[in-house]
């Protein structure tokens, strides 16, 4: 039983636009929940994370909202550019339970047309 | 060299061979960790070392070895492995186990 759900295998968005990527989850205990970026060949780079104590996160064009009660969260990318076509992971962990363990989703591939 | 490294990068092995991943990682972290990602499925955990103690064995099978020599530095002994193996294998690190964690580019293992 897959505990975090990114339904949509891949995305486009044209250039400039907005860029909004799903993530679902099942386990309410889990309270720390990132966003990776993974460009081919290379393995997933760090890009945003959020606490459970917040609902927004924002570092420059990217925007990461956290809605615990629907147990939704989203990556907005704003302007969306060319150089951002990856495949975004979302992962999440119940660190208030000592587990440490991030749990990943299937992952969404993003691609940004010029 | 920065951050997480990784060798080989690509590897294919027949299923009576015996081979192992390396990772080195240059952050000065205490916790480091073994990942496999299949096609079209979720990272998944196999193994986490925090200061060089094997903290988490996430049900692995016996034909994955890991080993922790130092902190910086992380190995994935294979023997024996299946087809079903095939996959991408990432290393990770963090500064402390629960931190965020930084990942190697991964080695593609396709075993025969």
């Amino acid at each position: 039983d897959q505990q975090v759900k990114q339904n949509s295998p891949s995305l486009s968005v044209q250039e400039g636009r907005i860029s909004i990527l799903n993530c679902d989850y099942t386990n309410s205990m889990f309270d720390y929940f990132l966003w990776y970026k993974k460009y081919p060949a290379e393995g997933p780079t760090f890009l945003i994370s959020i606490s459970s104590i917040k609902d927004k996160n924002e570092d420059g064009r990217f925007t990461v909202f956290l809605n615990k009660s629907a147990k939704h969260l989203s990556l907005h990318i704003v302007p969306s550019q060319p150089g951002d076509s990856a495949v975004y992971f979302c992962a999440a962990s119940a660190e208030a339970s000592g587990t440490y363990k991030y749990i990943f989703g299937t992952g969404t591939r993003l691609k940004v047309l010029a | 060299e920065t951050g997480v490294t990784q060798t080989p990068r690509h590897l294919v092995m027949g299923m009576t061979n015996k081979k192992s991943l390396k990772c080195e990682q240059h952050l000065g972290h205490n916790a480091m960790y073994w990942y496999k990602q299949s096609a079209k499925k979720p990272l998944e955990l196999m193994f986490v070392y925090s200061l060089e103690e094997r903290v988490e064995n996430n049900s692995v099978p016996s034909r994955f070895s890991p080993e922790c020599p130092n902190s910086s530095h992380l190995f994935l002994h294979l023997h024996t492995l299946q087809p079903e193996d095939s996959a991408l294998y990432l290393c990770a690190s963090s500064q402390a186990r629960g931190d965020t964690q930084y990942f190697g580019p991964g080695t593609r293992l396709t075993v025969l």
